[in-house]
C-alpha cells in the first residue's frame, strides 16, 4: 500500500519564477491538505482540498493556489516567487473530516518538496 | 485562538535513561491532541493522538502521551530512550473551526539521544 507521495524531492527557483508541486494521497483517502513547513519551525497549514475544492485556505498569499484532480491527487502553485517562500512543502492525506466517522482520525504525510529559491 | 507551545528546543538523554518531550496547548473545549515524529529528509510519521477517554495513551515504537487537562499538557514519554529516536517531534491540535482537520504545531523539539 503506498503512502502519500510526493515529487519532486528538490527544486530551486529565482525569484519571480512559478512553482508548482504535486502530491499523490495515500490508497483510500480523498482528502488532501498542504503545509509548509519553514526552517526550524513547525508546519503551517496552507489549504485543504476535497471533491476538487479549496476547503479552506490558511494564512498565506493569493500566490499560493492548488488544485485537486478526479483521482485525488493534488497540485500546489506557488506564482511570483520570494525568497521567503523556500521551505519544506508537506502533503497530508485522509478521509474528508466533515463526515463524523472520520473525524477523529490523523493525517498521514508525504515526505515533501523542498523548495530553495535564490 | 487555538495555539500549542513546545517549551524546549532539545532534549538530550542518554540512551537506556526514560525520555520527555514537553507540550502544553491552549484550545477552548475538549482538544484534539498529536504527536509526530520528523527524521532528517523525511516527513512527518504519526506516533499517537488523544481524542477522549484515558489519559495515558500509547503509540507507535513504544511511545506513550500523558494528557493532563489542568496543566493544559501533552507530554510525550518514553520508558527507555534509544539512539534511534533522535529526531524532531511535534506536537499538534487540531483545529476546531471548519471540517478540515487542520493541524496547528508547535515549533519542534529535537531529541538527541546519546549511547
Amino acid at each position: 500500500d503506498a503512502g502519500v507521495t510526493q515529487s519532486p524531492t528538490h527544486l530551486i527557483k529565482t525569484r519571480g519564477q512559478q512553482v508548482t508541486l504535486r502530491c499523490s494521497p495515500k490508497s483510500g483517502h480523498d482528502t488532501v491538505s498542504w503545509y509548509q513547513q519553514a526552517l526550524g519551525q513547525g508546519p503551517q497549514f496552507i489549504f485543504q482540498y476535497y471533491e476538487e475544492e479549496e476547503r479552506q485556505r490558511g494564512n498565506f498569499p493569493d500566490r499560493f493556489s492548488g488544485h485537486q484532480f478526479p483521482n485525488y491527487s493534488s497540485e500546489l502553485n506557488v506564482n511570483a516567487l520570494l525568497l521567503g517562500d523556500s521551505a519544506l512543502y508537506l502533503c497530508a492525506s485522509s478521509l474528508y473530516f466533515g463526515q463524523r466517522i472520520n473525524r477523529y482520525n490523523e493525517q498521514f504525510f508525504g515526505p515533501g518538496t523542498r523548495l530553495t529559491v535564490l | 485562538a487555538q495555539s500549542v507551545a513546545q517549551p524546549e528546543d532539545q532534549v538530550n538523554v542518554a540512551e537506556g535513561n526514560p525520555l520527555t518531550v514537553k507540550c502544553t496547548y491552549s484550545v477552548s473545549g475538549n482538544p484534539y491532541l498529536f504527536w509526530y515524529v520528523q527524521y532528517p529528509n523525511r516527513g512527518l510519521q504519526f506516533l499517537l493522538k488523544y481524542i477522549t477517554g484515558d489519559n495515558l495513551v500509547k503509540g507507535s515504537y513504544g511511545f506513550e502521551a500523558e494528557f493532563n487537562k489542568s496543566q493544559t499538557s501533552f507530554h510525550l514519554k518514553k520508558p527507555s530512550a534509544l539512539v534511534s529516536d533522535s529526531a524532531l517531534y511535534f506536537c499538534a491540535v487540531r483545529a476546531l473551526s471548519g471540517n478540515t482537520g487542520k493541524l496547528i504545531f508547535g515549533q519542534g523539539t529535537t531529541l538527541q539521544v546519546k549511547p
